[in-house]
């Protein structure tokens, strides 16, 4: 049962566009959603966490949007450069469990310059 | 160290042959995690230490897999009679004490069974 879908599976922007990444979650324990950032060979990277009492979050160009009611969240990557590209996952957990980290499948985003 | 380090990065075993992954987290972070991560998805749970007890073991995919971390800092998945299903790339991630960070993820080991 996959907990996290994320959307779209990959995305081609220009330079100084808006990058959008959708995820939804079933688990309503979820008390965590972070998003990390994954180069090629490299390790996930944290880019930026939300919880749920928070409707919205931004730290520099990157803003996570939360709606609780509707069990969505997403990404969004403003002034994109093609340094952003990169696979970007949405993931969640609980701490009740541990605060092991279900992720979405993944959104390939490519910039062009 | 200033991430987690995992050992070795690449690792090509004949199916069959047992495999051994280390992960050294980040210092003071007492929970340790391991995921696997197949190509083109995203990584999936498999195990997770606090301390030296492992606390959650339910992604194992198998009683092939095994984990520990006997002093609560380096741990090693251990893999027996690889298969070639079993290749995938495995990450291990550490999390400070506290509820206010997410994990930190190592570089990960590519696994592949030939």
């Amino acid at each position: 049962q996959q907990q996290v879908k994320q959307s779209p599976q990959s995305l081609i922007v220009q330079k100084g566009g808006i990058s959008i990444i959708n995820c939804a979650y079933e688990n309503t324990a979820f008390d965590y959603f972070p998003w990390y950032q994954q180069f090629p060979g490299k390790g996930p990277a944290l880019l930026i966490a939300i919880r749920p009492d928070v409707s919205e979050k931004k730290e520099g160009r990157f803003t996570i949007s939360f709606n609780k009611s509707a069990k969505q969240f997403s990404l969004h990557i403003m002034d994109s450069q093609p340094g952003d590209s990169a696979t970007y996952f949405c993931a969640a957990s609980n701490k009740a469990a541990g605060n092991k980290l279900t992720f979405g499948g993944g959104t390939r985003v490519l910039v062009k310059p | 160290g200033a991430g987690v380090s995992q050992s070795p990065r690449y690792k090509v075993a004949k199916r069959g042959q047992d495999v051994a992954l280390r992960c050294d987290p980040i210092s003071g972070h007492v929970s340790l995690f391991w995921y696997q991560q197949a190509l083109g998805q995203g990584p999936e749970f498999l195990t997770y230490f606090q301390n030296e007890a492992q606390l959650d073991k339910s992604g194992l995919p198998s009683d092939r897999f095994f984990a520990e971390r006997p002093e609560g800092s380096v741990s090693t998945l251990k893999i027996q009679r690889t298969q070639q299903e079993d290749s995938a790339v495995y990450l291990c991630a550490s999390r400070p004490p506290g509820t206010s960070q997410g994990a930190f993820f190592g570089q990960g080991t590519r696994l592949t069974v030939v």
